[in-house]
């Protein structure tokens, strides 16, 4: 059984700084790993997609990475901005999405 | 392509009552996934079902709930006697294939149906 674990919880940083979100999980067997935002009292919003033979994706300023054989995956925001404050979800496996508890992010202008 | 639609946005029920969810996918996608989002909780998977198919419930409680992906019409997530723990978001997803069968397949997520339950 897949288990996605987010870590941290909870992120507060100024403005212009660059982060790492992490993302771990238990099965090694997925097929891709997408990263997803969700505003609040929205719905979630595709960010990137790795598939499972890729070890790197990239979208703007957001830089995703998986490695299978240590189950994790991070996502790399660059020059953070206000408008990035929202929770970021990481999800794998196959025909089931698995979801990590999330990473609310807040950045401060 | 409109995306992924759910109707309605909210639903206030009465204990006692029913619910009923609706989830258009996209244009070209005949795979349907339905998430459950309990408050300050993370999404939970219920159902994936195909047109006319029921591929994996493994994730529905026993009672009251039941999923339908007909050959035409909308997907709908249906919740018989409505509880207050039934209070939560109810996000629908598709696909264009089994997001097990490639590597590639994508889930593109609707804006959720947010069911009060008073």
């Amino acid at each position: 059984k897949q288990e996605v674990t987010q870590i941290p919880a909870a992120l507060s940083v100024p403005e212009g700084e660059n982060l790492v979100l992490n993302c771990s999980f238990t099965d090694s067997a997925i097929y891709n790993l997408q990263w997803f935002r969700q505003d609040p009292g929205k719905g979630l919003t595709s960010l990137l997609l790795i598939q499972s033979s890729q070890r790197e994706q990239t979208s703007g300023r957001l830089n995703a990475s998986l490695d299978k054989s240590s189950g994790r995956s991070t996502l790399y925001i660059a020059a953070s901005q206000p408008g990035d404050s929202a929770t970021y979800l990481c999800a794998g496996s196959g025909s089931r999405l698995t979801f990590g508890e999330g990473t609310q992010l807040t950045v401060n202008p | 392509n409109a995306g992924v639609m759910q109707n309605p946005r909210h639903l206030v029920r009465r204990r006692g009552q029913e619910a009923r969810l609706r989830c258009s996918p996209m244009k070209g996608h005949s795979h349907v996934y339905w998430y459950r989002q309990l408050p300050e909780e993370g999404l939970k998977f219920m159902v994936y079902l195909q047109k006319e198919n029921i591929i994996d419930e493994s994730g529905m409680p026993k009672e009251r709930f039941s999923a339908e992906f007909p050959k035409e019409g909308p997907s709908i997530l249906r919740i018989q006697q409505v509880v207050r723990g039934d209070s939560a978001a109810y996000f629908c997803a598709s696909s264009p294939r089994d997001r097990g069968a490639s590597t590639t397949t994508e889930a593109f997520f609707g804006q959720g149906t947010r069911l009060t339950v008073v």
